[in-house]
């Protein structure tokens, strides 16, 4: 299956901080792309959605000025999380697809935040 | 109601044994379900992929749908101790592009002892 590559797979930063996650899809053009996040022993839960070029689609209840989402091109998608506060510890994965019905979805091997 | 219930074990079972994993539902809107396998700090990888209802089957692997009941399941047959990870079920109203948004359930944790 394709590669999906993430980007670091754990980090540790003070609160306050800004933390940037890099998402790449390695041997395929991924026209969009989706960003979950996981709190211990709970289901992944979709963030946002953010198609090449345009402004990311935000789930009900994320903030879209904390949880900043940049994909500028079709290989590279980057979810910056701003002035990082202890409760955003979590589990952080980002998915793609390449378009097209009936696609798969390829997951990156995601991130762990932990701010202290 | 969450909109997908998943039964977090952990589950353990003895090497060959058949393991049954399943999921419930409440949206009816879904369509598209997915079973993921995810090991430890890594990201989940597609087992099966299946459109409504019925049974699809890939080797010892077998998913089954009935969406009059909002209920699926993944059997595993002659289980290894390779399968021990946490399986995810997953669902969504669209098979691609931008609506592809999966919805998951929290994953249930499988050992296989040898």
């Amino acid at each position: 299956g394709a590669v999906v590559s993430q980007h670091p797979s754990r980090v540790i930063c003070k609160s306050g901080t800004s933390v940037k996650i890099e998402c790449r899809s390695l041997d395929f053009q991924a026209t969009t792309m989706f960003w979950y996040r996981q709190f211990p022993k709970q289901s992944l839960m979709l963030m946002a959605t953010s198609n090449e070029g345009s402004k990311a689609t935000y789930e009900q209840g994320v903030e879209k000025d904390k949880f900043l989402i940049n994909h500028a091109s079709l290989t590279l998608s980057t979810l910056t999380v701003t002035s990082a506060h202890p409760e955003d510890s979590s589990f952080y994965i980002c998915s793609a697809i390449s378009g097209g019905a009936d696609t798969e979805a390829f997951f990156g091997q995601g991130t762990r935040l932990t701010v202290v | 109601q969450k909109e997908v219930e998943q039964d977090p074990g952990p589950l353990s079972v003895p090497e060959g044994a058949i393991v049954s994993l399943n999921c419930t539902y409440s949206n009816s809107a879904f369509q598209y379900f997915m079973w993921y396998r995810q090991y430890s700090r890594k990201g989940p990888e597609l087992l099966m992929y299946t459109y409504s209802s019925g049974n699809k089957e890939d080797g010892r692997f077998t998913a089954q749908v009935d969406k009059s009941s909002k209920y699926i399941s993944l059997f595993i047959r002659d289980s290894q101790p390779s399968d021990s990870a946490t399986y995810l079920c997953a669902m969504s109203a669209s098979g691609g592009g931008s609506n592809y948004k999966l919805t998951f359930g929290k994953g249930t944790l499988l050992t296989v002892n040898p």
